[in-house]
């Protein structure tokens, strides 16, 4: 079965710095979806960014970036620049391709120190 | 468009009573999922809709949960009776059944989640 682990509970950032968030994740798959999420406070949970497998670029939107290593089975978030509205909890999330369900980490807490 | 909506926002039970969940999708998205997050741990995928059709209900925790979708509009999630460990937060999410076809992004767009507190 697959597995996303999300090693940091919490995570803090000055404002206007780039902070990393780390997503590990086991699968015996080939070709899957990658994907982090974003639920700010009492709000709906929305997709930052999404990296197909077969793809080695890394994506990217805006000040959102991906380091996908797929050998070592990694997908990390880095987000710059940080900015107050980047508060919320993150989730790391796999979808094996053909399938629906996704399959989601523990989620980090990011909070942004003005 | 509208986005999905979940009723209630927040639930608060006895044990051993009954809980109803309901999710709106967004209009014209055939698939609809129920997802679980319990404490502090991970979401959980619960199951999946086509249409009106179980597609995988491979999730679900036990026999006290069902779901349904009548219609294949909105979808309701019972849970009777209710148990302590039910306590989480119930997301909903919805997507197009063929968005490559259609042009459209190929993602579940989420609810904000009811939150269920069984006492």
């Amino acid at each position: 079965a697959q597995t996303v682990t999300q090693s940091q509970p919490e995570m803090s950032v000055q404002e206007a710095e780039t902070v990393t968030l780390s997503c590990t994740y086991d699968t015996s798959e080939s070709d899957y979806y990658l994907f982090w999420y974003k639920q700010p406070p009492s709000r709906q949970m929305i997709l930052v960014i999404r990296q197909e497998a077969y793809k080695q670029q890394n994506a990217t939107e805006n000040r959102f970036s991906v380091n996908f290593q797929k050998a070592a089975k990694s997908f990390s978030l880095k987000i710059s620049d940080s900015q107050l509205g980047d508060a919320a909890m993150y989730f790391c999330a796999y979808r094996r391709k053909g399938a629906q369900k996704l399959v989601f980490g523990q989620g980090t807490r990011l909070t942004i120190n003005p | 468009e509208a986005g999905v909506t979940q009723f209630p926002s927040h639930s608060v039970i006895e044990k051993g009573q009954t809980v109803t969940l309901r999710c709106d999708p967004i209009s014209g998205h055939d698939n609809l999922y129920w997802y679980r997050r319990v404490m502090g741990k991970e979401i959980k995928f619960l199951l999946h809709f086509v249409k009106e059709s179980k597609q995988d209900e491979s999730g679900m925790p036990n026999n006290r949960f069902l779901a349904e979708r009548t219609g294949g509009t909105y979808s309701t999630l019972k849970v009777q009776p209710a148990e302590l460990e039910d306590s989480g937060v119930y997301f909903c999410a919805s997507s197009h059944l063929f968005p490559i076809q259609e042009g459209r992004r190929n993602e579940q767009f989420f609810g904000p989640g009811t939150r269920l507190t069984v006492l």
